[in-house]
């Protein structure tokens, strides 16, 4: 059955540092990648969305790329800042697929 | 342009009762997915709806569990005679077409004393 796995520990960085989260799948082809932000009690923020087609992508701090081969997303926040505090959630869809599958989510600190 | 609603926030219940939770899509949305997240997991897909329809349940417990979503009004998770095991936040995500982008609401917590 398919498998998604993100980083099982919570990563704690200094603010002005660049997180890097990881997100590997095994059975499963997904035509698409998405990641996802989760504050503590709210519902899942929408952040990224990267295709199999697709290197690498960029939205303001936040990098995401792709690599099918290693079956790995890698999810990268630049300069981070206190306020990126939260839960990051990788999530899979297929190109006839409208359910995403999610990761467990890592949670990042950022410290001041 | 409010996003996607969800009600109640908070739900308690005893064992054997029924909870009803409720999502309003966001403006212009016709697509509805409900997700459950446990402690610690990952969101895990539930159902697909578009209005009056259920288009996928195949995530759904096959019993006390139903889903609709009524030309007026908003869609219903209902669980009937609750668990323990059925306590979660439940998600619900709308999207205009069927996309690959879902906006998720607020969530409701239900706790099954």
């Amino acid at each position: 059955s398919q498998k998604i796995e993100q980083n099982s520990e919570a990563l704690n960085i200094q603010e002005g540092k660049t997180a890097t989260l990881t997100c590997n799948y095994t059975n499963y082809s997904p035509a698409y990648l998405q990641w996802y932000r989760q504050d503590p009690g709210r519902g899942p923020v929408f952040l990224l969305l990267i295709r199999e087609n697709e290197k690498e992508k960029r939205k303001e701090r936040l990098k995401v790329t792709f690599d099918t081969t290693l079956k790995q997303s890698l999810f990268h926040i630049t300069a981070s800042q206190p306020a990126d505090s939260a839960t990051y959630l990788c999530a899979l869809g297929g190109s006839n697929d409208y359910k995403l599958s999610f990761g467990a989510g890592t949670t990042v600190t950022v410290r001041a | 342009n409010a996003g996607v609603m969800q009600n109640p926030r908070h739900l308690v219940r005893r064992r054997g009762q029924e909870a009803r939770l409720r999502c309003s899509p966001m403006k212009g949305h016709s697509h509805v997915y409900w997700y459950r997240q446990l402690p610690e997991e990952g969101l895990k897909f539930m159902v697909y709806l578009q209005k009056e329809n259920i288009i996928d349940e195949s995530g759904m417990p096959k019993e006390r569990f139903s889903a609709e979503f009524p030309k007026e009004g908003p869609s219903i998770l209902r669980i009937q005679q609750v668990v323990r095991g059925d306590s979660a936040a439940y998600f619900c995500a709308s999207s205009p077409q069927r996309t690959d982008t879902q906006y998720f609401g607020p969530g409701t917590r239900l706790t099954v004393l």
